[in-house]
Parts: structure tokens; C-alpha cells; sequence
């Protein structure tokens, strides 16, 4: 079975620096990975998603991740974070192609960012 | 519409009652997808739908819960004889087709 571990339930990051939050994978196949922002008061909303290919992976808001099959991760990085970048973070695994929307999620990483 | 429409936006219902969640998915999103969240969790999958066919229930936690989509289109939860351990987010997803899906901003539900 799959699963998704975010290792971190808390970061605290000051303005300006980097981010990076982590998340591993455990899947039979070749996984479809999956990161998605939640707000306050906001639904969930896609950042990046990596299915084949180049394993650097660019999204929105300048967040990048990697994919390593080696190390069954795919983290998420911010070269200098925003103060409105504080929200959830959740990374996710699909089924696969004949069933895109069913995922699995981690528990999320809650990201305090400080002046 | 524009986005992925949830209502109501917040229930508290007393334990015992039904109580029934409806999404209003983008216009022409051939996929509609039902997960629940409970505080401090992720987002758990519980069923979804091609068109108005049933397609995977296996994420339904037991009997009481329900799903339709009897026009392809508006779908309804319906959760019978509500218990606290209901009480979670309970929130909707749709997609046209392809690999990614839209999330609405998701039902509060609390079971007193």
C-alpha cells in the first residue's frame, strides 16, 4: 500500500531565508507526487506535481521540488520565503493514470514564517 | 462555475441526525472527487465519480455514508445517524480530465 510521511509537523522559518520540507514516499510503482498549499479559509491549491521526466520539478510561487528515487523523496524548496507563504503544506502520492484525483496525503508541515 | 462550490460552508448537527454535503464542481469536470480531513491530518480519500458512475467507494469509512451524482454534475454526501467522530472537514475536488484536480474550500462539519 501506499503511504506519504512528512516527517516535520512544525517549521518556523524568518523572512528571507530558505525552506525546505520533506516528504517520502512508499509506492510499488513509479509514484505521481503531488504538493498542495493550504491557507486559512482556503481550499487546497496545487503547487507542483512530478510525473516522469526531469526530476526538478517547478511550481508557483517559486517553490521548486525534487524528485530521488533512491531516497523515496520528494522535497519541497523556496530559495527565500515570504511572510505569506505561512500556511500547510501537504505532500501527496496518486494512484495513477486511471485514477489521477486519488491521492494520499501526508499530515502536512504548518509553516510559521517571522519577520 | 469559476471554482469548486461547497455547501454549507459550516453544519453543526446534533448526534443522531443526518446530515448531507453538497459540491457544485467546475463547469464541465468530468471527475468529481469526496476526502475528509480531520484536525492536525491530511486530506483522506473517500470516493469519487466519472460522469454520474460511482467509480471507487472504497474510502467511505462504513454504511452510513453516501455518495451520488445522479446528473453528472452537483454531488452529494449524505452521512446518516451522525456520530462526534464525524466531525472533520469534508471537502470536494473536481477535474476535467489529466492529472490534476481542484479543490473547494470544504464543508466544516461538527457533530455535538
Amino acid at each position: 500500500a501506499q503511504s506519504v510521511t512528512q516527517p516535520d509537523i512544525h517549521i518556523t522559518v524568518s523572512e528571507g531565508a530558505s525552506l525546505e520540507l520533506r516528504c517520502n514516499y512508499s509506492y510499488g510503482a513509479t509514484p505521481y507526487l503531488f504538493w498542495y498549499v493550504q491557507s486559512p479559509g482556503q481550499g487546497l491549491q496545487l503547487l507542483l506535481k512530478y510525473f516522469s521526466g526531469d526530476t526538478l520539478v517547478q511550481g508557483i510561487k517559486g517553490f521548486e521540488a525534487e524528485f530521488k528515487r533512491s531516497q523515496s523523496s520528494f522535497n519541497l524548496r523556496k530559495p527565500s520565503v515570504h511572510w505569506s507563504d505561512a500556511a500547510e503544506y501537504f505532500c501527496a502520492v496518486g494512484a495513477g493514470a486511471d485514477s489521477w484525483g486519488k491521492l494520499q496525503f501526508g499530515a502536512g508541515t504548518q509553516v510559521v514564517v517571522t519577520p | 462555475g469559476a471554482g469548486v462550490s461547497q455547501s454549507p460552508r459550516y453544519k453543526v448537527t446534533k448526534r443522531g441526525q443526518d446530515v448531507a454535503l453538497r459540491c457544485d464542481p467546475i463547469s464541465g469536470h468530468v471527475s468529481l472527487y469526496w476526502y475528509r480531513q480531520a484536525l492536525g491530518q491530511g486530506p483522506e480519500f473517500l470516493t469519487y465519480f466519472n460522469y454520474e458512475a460511482q467509480q471507487d467507494k472504497s474510502g467511505l469509512p462504513n454504511d452510513r455514508f453516501s455518495a451520488e451524482r445522479p446528473e453528472g454534475s452537483i454531488s452529494t454526501l449524505t452521512i446518516q445517524r451522525t456520530e462526534q467522530r464525524d466531525s472533520a472537514m469534508y471537502r470536494c475536488a473536481s477535474s476535467l480530465s489529466g492529472n490534476t484536480i481542484y479543490f473547494g474550500e470544504g464543508s466544516w462539519l461538527t457533530v455535538v
